[in-house]
């Protein structure tokens, strides 16, 4: 059951030239999608998100632009920096119940290199 | 800036003990949830847990896992005997507002060994 598929385990760009890293999804009744940047023994950390009823979320150097016919999404790093460097994983959130306690469904995540 | 904190950072255990891991949610948040990712896989969902009660759990959340939020700070996540295959990084994260824009807050991850 792969809901959010990652199909590039990694991904490898020069500093300053624009990233992309991309995800596909098959539930269409996800309502928000996120991006999440995790770096070896920490937690991941929350970069953007995007609601299913818009098709583009930029925020300062990330942009997050989403298809939904194509039930894909990708994220955008312009420039791409060193620090960059990690893991980068799509999620989709589902909500559950009354409660709105929406769980998270992440992909199996990008490794991006920014080389200097 | 308010953070999510996890003990411990790391836990070695034999194969059939009870371990519990703790975690403090940020804190006027209402939605908690357990994570785990075990290595070189992607972050698997076990449950979340809003108004003392657990509102969703995965297949993985089996009988042998348990959440309690004993008080008004902590949500811990039991594991009562633990399996080999229960070695993992255990994230809690926790939200706050209801629907919003589905970001959680996840804290740095306590890592389980199980021999």
């Amino acid at each position: 059951d792969q809901q959010v598929k990652q199909n590039s385990p990694s991904l490898s760009v020069q500093e300053g030239r624009i990233s992309i890293l991309n995800c596909d999804y098959t539930n269409s009744m996800f309502d928000y999608f996120l991006w999440y940047k995790k770096y070896p023994a920490e937690g991941p950390t929350f970069l953007i998100s995007i609601s299913s009823i818009k098709d583009k979320n930029e925020d300062g150097r990330f942009t997050v632009f989403l298809n939904k016919s194509a039930k894909h999404l990708s994220l955008h790093i312009v420039p791409s920096q060193p620090g960059d460097s990690a893991v980068y994983f799509c999620a989709a959130r589902d909500l559950h119940g009354s409660s709105n306690t929406g769980k998270l469904i992440f992909g199996q995540g990008t490794t991006l290199q920014v080389k200097p | 800036e308010p953070e999510v904190t996890q003990t411990p950072s790391h836990q070695v255990t034999q194969m059939g003990q009870e371990v519990i891991l703790r975690c403090v949610p940020i804190s006027n948040h209402l939605y908690f949830y357990w994570y785990r990712q075990i290595l070189g896989q992607k972050v698997e969902f076990l449950v979340s847990f809003y108004n003392n009660e657990i509102s969703e759990k995965s297949e993985i959340f089996d009988d042998q896992f348990s959440v309690e939020r004993p008080d008004g700070s902590n949500f811990t996540l039991k594991i009562r005997s633990t399996k080999l295959e229960d070695s993992a990084m255990y994230f809690c994260a926790s939200s706050g507002v209801s629907g919003g824009a589905g970001e959680l807050f996840f804290g740095e991850g306590s890592r389980l060994t199980v021999l």
